[in-house]
């Protein structure tokens, strides 16, 4: 059965403090995996997209990580801000098909 | 480029009525998805589009959903007889195909429907 799980479901820090979310998945056969982060009532809006081919991807303090092999996945938030408080969503795209399969998300909030 | 655009935003409806949902994709995006988000839950499939042909549906997409995109561009997602199950934030994405590239798939704000 195809699954994203993301963990931990939610997640509080400092801000100023790094914090890395992790998503694993069984997804098969895999083409792509994205991460999204969502606002409270928006839309998601998208961070990195990485093939089996890419080890790590970075935009910004993101960088996320794919481990294609054990069909892991990170995203590792440097430096947090407030605005960065907000749902991360691992995503991941079959060969083949179009839709995507997604994690519920993890919940993270930065406080001051 | 105002990105993809949904509305209405929000509606509320009683148990029974029909809904529509309208979504304008970025323009010259070829492909137009549509998704249900429940509280705390990742989005959903529901169908897609690549230009105006209905490539994929869920089988969530039960006999009371139906989905338009009459000449490649804009879509609607209509729900007839609308039941308490289906209030959820409805999104839609678009996105432009190419050939042996990554697309980056981009969604709109979503529409949320709160069904009494």
């Amino acid at each position: 059965k195809n699954q994203v799980e993301q963990s931990p479901q939610s997640l509080i820090i400092l801000e100023g403090k790094n914090c890395t979310l992790q998503c694993n998945y069984t997804v098969s056969p895999f083409s792509n995996l994205r991460w999204y982060k969502q606002d409270t009532g928006r839309g998601p809006v998208s961070l990195t997209i990485m093939t089996f081919s890419e080890n790590t991807k970075s935009n910004g303090r993101y960088t996320a990580t794919l481990d294609a092999d054990t069909k892991q996945s990170s995203l590792h938030i440097t430096a947090s801000q407030l605005s960065d408080s907000a749902s991360y969503i691992c995503v991941v795209r079959v060969t083949g098909a179009n839709n995507l399969f997604f994690g519920t998300g993890t919940r993270l909030t930065v406080i001051p | 480029d105002t990105g993809v655009s949904q509305n209405p935003r929000h509606k509320i409806t009683k148990r029974g009525q029909n809904v529509t949902f309208r979504c304008d994709p970025i323009s010259e995006h070829n492909r137009l998805y549509w998704y249900r988000q429940t509280l705390g839950q990742g989005p959903e499939f529901l169908t897609y589009f690549q230009n105006e042909a209905q490539l994929e549906k869920s089988r969530l997409l039960s006999d009371r959903f139906s989905a338009e995109r009459p000449k490649g561009s804009f879509s609607t997602l209509e729900i007839q007889r609308t039941e308490q199950g289906d209030s959820a934030m409805y999104l839609c994405a678009s996105s432009f195909a190419r050939t042996g590239l990554r697309n980056t798939i981009y969604f709109g704000e979503g529409s949320w429907l709160t069904v009494v």
